[in-house]
Order: C-alpha cells, then sequence, then structure tokens
C-alpha cells in the first residue's frame, strides 16, 4: 500500500534553514508527480511546491526564492530545503503524490520561533 | 493564478439529510485537448492529513462511499454528500489542479 512518511520538523528560530523528507513506499516512485502543502494552526491548506516525475518544479509565491524541492528517485524520497525561514512559515507540512493529491502522509510540524 | 472559493464556509446538516458544498474557480480548470476538469474534493478531519474523495470533478476515489459525489464543469463545481453520517463531520476542500499556482479553496467546516 501506499505510505508516504515525513521528518525532519521541528523549532526553528527566525532566518534560520530547515531540511524535510518524504519517505515513499509501496509504489514506484520515480513514475509521480510529488508535491509539499502547508497547513498553518487553525487555518486552511496551502500549496508550496511540487516536482514532477521529469523534474519539472514549480514553487508559491510565498517560498520561492527560499524553499528547494528535490527528490531522489533510488531512494524513493522527496525533500523540501527551507531557508531564510519565518514566522509565517509555521505550519504542519505535508508531502502527497499525485497532482490530483491523491495520497497524503501524515506531516511534520514546523515551529519558526525566536 | 486561479483562486478558489468555496461556499459556505460552515453548514450544519441533520443526521440522515443532505450537505451541499459550492467551490467557484476564478477562470475554467477544464483542459480541452483532453476534456478533463482538474478539480479536485478532500475531507479533512481533525489531527488527520487531508483525504481525497473525488477527483476530475465528479470521480470517486476508491473506497469513498458513492454518499460522496461530485458534480460541475467550467468553474462552478458541487460536493453533494446524502445520507448523511456522524463521521462525515470534517472541513472539506476543494483543489485546482489545472495550472500552477496549484490552489485550494478556504475550506467548508461540516457539522452533523
Amino acid at each position: 500500500q501506499v505510505q508516504l512518511v515525513e521528518s525532519g520538523g521541528g523549532l526553528v528560530k527566525p532566518g534560520g534553514s530547515l531540511r524535510l523528507s518524504c519517505a515513499a513506499s509501496g509504489f514506484t516512485f520515480s513514475d509521480y508527480y510529488m508535491s509539499w502543502i502547508r497547513q498553518a494552526p487553525g487555518k486552511g491548506l496551502e500549496w508550496v511546491s511540487y516536482i514532477s516525475s521529469s523534474g519539472g518544479i514549480f514553487y508559491a509565491d510565498s517560498v520561492k526564492g527560499r524553499f528547494i524541492i528535490s527528490r531522489d528517485n533510488a531512494k524513493n524520497s522527496l525533500f523540501l530545503q527551507m531557508n531564510s525561514l519565518r514566522a509565517e512559515d509555521t505550519a504542519v507540512y505535508y508531502c502527497a503524490r499525485d497532482s490530483s493529491l491523491a495520497y497524503w502522509g501524515q506531516g511534520t510540524l514546523v515551529t519558526v520561533s525566536p | 493564478d486561479i483562486v478558489m472559493t468555496q461556499s459556505p464556509d460552515s453548514l450544519a446538516v441533520s443526521l440522515g439529510a443532505r450537505a451541499t458544498i459550492n467551490c467557484k474557480s476564478s477562470q475554467s480548470v477544464l483542459y480541452s485537448s483532453n476534456n478533463k476538469t482538474y478539480l479536485g474534493w478532500y475531507q479533512q478531519k481533525p489531527g488527520q492529513p487531508p483525504k481525497l474523495l473525488i477527483y476530475w470533478a465528479s470521480t470517486r476515489q476508491s473506497g469513498v462511499p458513492d454518499r460522496f459525489s461530485g458534480s460541475g464543469s467550467g468553474t462552478d463545481f458541487t460536493l453533494t454528500i446524502s445520507g448523511l453520517q456522524a463521521e462525515d463531520a470534517a472541513v472539506y476542500y476543494c483543489q485546482q489542479y489545472y495550472s500552477s499556482p496549484r490552489s485550494f479553496g478556504q475550506g467548508t467546516k461540516l457539522e452533523i
């Protein structure tokens, strides 16, 4: 069965960096489009970034120039390098499969606070 | 950028009744070359990740009960939940995956 497991979240100071990982299993990872979506506490869903199976990448304006999405198909893993973090980046970060977001991980919490 | 607007923001519906949630996109999410509508509906319960209910605007995801149905075309879409059950209490989101940046509606909270 499809499984996505995020890790790497935690508490970081404003201006700091964090790298999130998403370990995928149960499907041929290299064949699929993968996304990061976040949800601030008590708020709605915000799409962050995607990377296609061929390596095409897109970012939300709110993270462009600060976040970098990447994938390692050999390790069935998706990454999100987050730099210059701000308080408004505080959220649960989910990875999801497919352009339709058919499968989601449980999420990892990122807290940006002094 | 495509803006997704849901209505209402919240609703309370009785057990066994029908709930209707609307979603409007600021531009069409129908891709004419394949006649597919790039619109999904998601259910999120407290403390859980979202779950895909409907894709291509009206195709039910495997395992989703048939009391959930999606309809609409172009820019106006509806999620209908018939025969409401207690476990349907959740926040529901629509999302367009027609163009980047992808975008979600603000969510509709359904109380039973």
